[in-house]
Order: structure tokens, then sequence, then C-alpha cells
């Protein structure tokens, strides 16, 4: 799991409440990540950012918003408007030879 | 949108023998990467393949690229028990700094 850390690692929602994850390296890279992945499936982009302050939409960022503020921190929000937000969720980060490195992600479900 | 696409979904051995694993995509790409993802767990990178790259070994692991059949492989040797986990591949574009994911490999090694 290297220097990235994700909390909480199990997180429920009620409907209609919003939710932020929290994604936190010490790896000093730029770069940083969040995926959806719903059971036997592969890794799906929410939002990325390349540098602080700038984020980009992923290919399912509908529902979901991020902020950038620091080197550091990547959280990401799930809104009441993410009709089906029941999945696992990982953020990684990433040094400038290309490799990503993943925290142990945050399980969250809706009641 | 889904770039990878591996071969086989599942695949079943006994200690001891190889493992092979295919990864096709459809679009140009700058690398191919490997991961390993144990259940419930975030993911490890395994290896990278640059495009101009046509083979490359780690330990018991060894990745070849044919990019005019826009396919890759993985193959480890001498497989373990601690080797069960799922394998993705994930494509990095030519410009940018996204992956897109397969959606993996489910690898299970017999004692």
């Amino acid at each position: 799991d290297g220097g990235i850390t994700q909390s909480p690692k199990y997180l429920f929602r009620k409907e209609g409440q919003n939710v932020t994850l929290s994604c936190e390296q010490n790896l000093n890279h730029d770069a940083m990540y969040w995926y959806r992945q719903d059971p036997g499936q592969g890794l799906r982009l929410i939002y990325y950012s390349q540098i602080v302050n700038d984020f980009q939409k992923g290919d399912i960022a509908e529902g979901y918003s991020v902020s950038r503020e620091k080197k550091e921190s990547f959280p990401l929000t799930v809104t009441s408007a993410q009709k089906n937000p029941t999945a696992f969720y990982l953020c990684a980060s990433r040094p400038d030879w290309g490799g990503q490195f993943f925290g142990p992600g945050t399980r969250l479900t809706v009641l | 949108s889904q770039q990878g696409e591996e071969d086989p979904q599942a695949l079943s051995i006994q200690e001891g023998e190889n493992a092979t694993m295919n990864c096709s995509y459809k679009t140009s790409i700058n690398n191919l990467q490997w991961y390993r993802q144990n259940s419930g767990r975030g993911l490890v990178h395994l290896i990278l393949i640059r495009s101009n790259e046509r083979e490359k070994h780690s330990g018991r692991l060894r990745v070849t690229l044919d990019t005019s059949k826009k396919s890759s492989s993985l193959l480890i040797t001498a497989s373990r028990a601690a080797d069960t986990a799922s394998y993705f591949c994930a494509t990095g574009e030519t410009s940018g700094s996204r992956l897109t994911f397969g959606e993996g490999t489910q690898l299970t090694v017999n004692p």
C-alpha cells in the first residue's frame, strides 16, 4: 500500500447524504487518482489531478466531486446525485516514471 | 471506456506450474502495466513495459508486448499459492497521465 492512506476503511451512507472519502500520500507525487471498482470488475476512473489546484473528470465523474488544495491530499465527495454509490473506492498517486501506487481502499455501502 | 481486455477471466493451476495471462487493447499506447490485487485490497504495481520495448523481466514475471497485434502477456513462472490474486493490465495513453484498466484475470494457485 506504499505511502498512501485512505480512510475510513468502511463507510455507510444513508440515501440522500453526501460523504467524503479521504486520500493522503507522503510520496511527493504530483498526480493523484480516484477509481471505482464494482464486484468482479476492473477499475473505472472518476477524477484525476496532475497538479495542485487542478483536476480533470474521468470516465464516470457524475455524482462525484474532488478538490486538490494540497499536494498530499485528494478527497473525494460522493454526492446524493450518485445513484448507485455502493462500491470499492481506490485512490492512487503516480511518480514521474508512470506506475501508480494504490491505497488500501474504502468500501462504501448505501443503507 | 474499456481499453484492456484480459484473457482468460479465470485461471486455476497447481503450485509449481506456469501461469500465462493475456491482454488486448484497441488504441495506441505509451506503455502497458500489470497490477496485482489481493481480495479486498489495493492494487500493487508489478511491471511497466513501454511501447518501444518487446519483453521485460522482473523476478518470476515475464511480460511481452506486441504493438502490431495490440496485445501483451504476463507469465508467472513456478507459481506459488501466494500468487493467488486478480491480475489487471492497464494501458497508458500516448499523451496525458491516465491509465485504462481491463477487467482482470482471477488466478488461483492450488497448493
